[in-house]
């Protein structure tokens, strides 16, 4: 009964080799989002989707991109990852507004070798 | 100015203690509070929201000082299975989206 399904769970990728992490929903769900996350910090917002309209926080660095086909389905890739990259990467979604409950996936955990 | 701040901890208490974190925002337009739980190496689930007038759940208190802009967490009759990082999470007008803090981690043991 997994809402927020993230894939994979674990992504090794060699410095500056591209990578895409996916996040899927069964909640239908207006809002998606991807968060950074390193040990023993908050999670970092990278970027939001209100349906299709994107928004990207100011500090998120130009490496990483985002895309939306369809409501249930989100995508984080990252250009060129560097050592500093490595972390683990939440996809959650939130009914109707930034305000919401958001239902997180269980991440992917990124190595970068 | 941290927008969020909490005492990392960790917090160790035996089973049955009571324990209270404590949780501080900058932002006096901010207009939701929660609390997650995330526990090591997952995802932060939602383990209650916060009112205005404090609300209870289980052996979970939560409570808004909106003055001084703080927010409580009470545990009582501590489980190890309460062993986790508690994250205050704030929501405020205008952001758009939740502002997390860093967690306090909670530590019962037998």
């Amino acid at each position: 009964d997994a809402m927020v399904i993230q894939n994979p769970r674990y992504q090794v990728t060699q410095f500056g080799k591209p990578v895409t992490l996916s996040c899927s929903q069964t909640l239908n769900h207006n809002v998606m989002y991807w968060y950074q996350q390193k040990s023993s910090q908050a999670p970092k917002l990278l970027f939001h989707y209100y349906d299709k309209d994107f928004n990207n926080e100011a500090d998120t660095p130009d490496n990483f991109q985002s895309r939306r086909p369809n409501t249930s389905f989100c995508f984080l890739d990252i250009r060129s990852p560097g050592l500093g990259d490595a972390a683990m990467y939440l996809c959650a979604t939130s009914r109707l507004s930034g305000k919401d409950t958001q239902y997180f996936g269980p991440g992917t955990r990124l190595t970068v070798l | 100015r941290k927008e969020v701040e909490q005492d990392p901890g960790p917090f160790n208490v035996p089973e049955g203690a009571t324990v209270a974190f404590n949780c501080t925002y900058s932002n006096s337009a901010s207009q939701s509070f929660f609390w997650y739980r995330q526990d090591c190496r997952k995802e932060p689930k939602l383990l209650m929201s916060v009112y205005s007038s404090g609300n209870e759940d289980g052996r979970f208190t939560a409570q808004l000082n909106r003055a001084s802009q703080y927010i409580s967490l009470l545990i009582r009759d501590s489980k190890l299975s309460d062993s986790a990082t508690y994250l205050c999470v704030v929501y405020t007008s205008g952001y758009s989206t939740l502002t997390f803090g860093k967690g306090t981690m909670l530590l019962v043991s037998p």
